[in-house]
């Protein structure tokens, strides 16, 4: 079956450092575009971050230079590393694969940026 | 940047009732279009890539259609469970714009 499960978002203070982990099943993260989306309490949705197949990142200005993504093909796993929290991170980051349009989500994992 | 904007961003049709929503893109995105439906509490999911192209498993109700700056998702008749809102995505390139949503509730 093909998967994903995202994990590690949690309650921070702003400023604080955390990264959130997505493990795949079913299908290998590098032959795929893989992306980061969050969708804040009551809002739509907000691309983050992708990575592609090279190994290439790219990201929403909203997060450069705070945030990066990157891959473990030997564990099929995506991260994303989130430096500088603020509070309009604050947000459920869903994992999500890219094949034609974004067609498999993880469920989500919240982050909660609050002090 | 390429903003995407969509409408009505609500509606409140009746069970059988065809719905449609539309989606325009700041700058031609030719086909590059998609579409998702998102319900309460759950991840999105996709119905329509390539603009036209139905997801597997999508009910044949739902039809995209557009080029360029304009899309539309129709719903030809609306069932109880299409209760949810709809948002469209553009990606050509980065970044992965998505419109602010539309939210379909059944009367």
């Amino acid at each position: 079956e093909v998967q994903l499960v995202e994990s590690g978002g949690g309650l921070m203070q702003p400023g604080e450092s955390l990264r959130l982990s997505c493990a795949a099943s079913g299908f290998n993260v590098r032959v795929n575009y893989m992306n980061w989306v969050r969708q804040a309490p009551g809002r739509g949705l907000e691309w983050v971050s992708l990575i592609y197949r090279d190994d290439i990142p790219d990201y929403a200005d909203s997060v450069k230079g705070r945030f990066t993504i990157s891959r473990d093909d030997s564990m099929n796993m995506v991260y994303l590393q989130m430096n500088s929290l603020r509070g309009d991170d604050s947000a459920v980051y869903y994992c999500v694969r890219q094949s034609h349009g974004m067609d498999v989500w993880g469920q989500g994992t919240a982050v909660t940026v609050s002090s | 940047d390429i903003q995407m904007t969509q409408s009505p961003p609500s509606l409140s049709p009746s069970v059988g009732d065809r719905v449609t929503i539309t989606c325009r893109a700041s700058q031609g995105i030719g086909d590059s279009l998609a579409w998702y439906q998102q319900k309460a509490g759950k991840a999105p999911k996709l119905l329509i890539y390539g603009s036209s192209t139905l997801q597997s498993g999508v009910p044949s109700r739902f039809r995209g259609s557009g080029f360029g700056t304009h899309f539309t998702l129709t719903i030809s008749s609306l069932q109880p469970e299409d209760a949810a809102t709809y948002y469209c995505q553009k990606y050509d390139s980065v970044p992965l714009s998505f419109g602010p949503g539309t939210k379909v509730a059944i009367q």
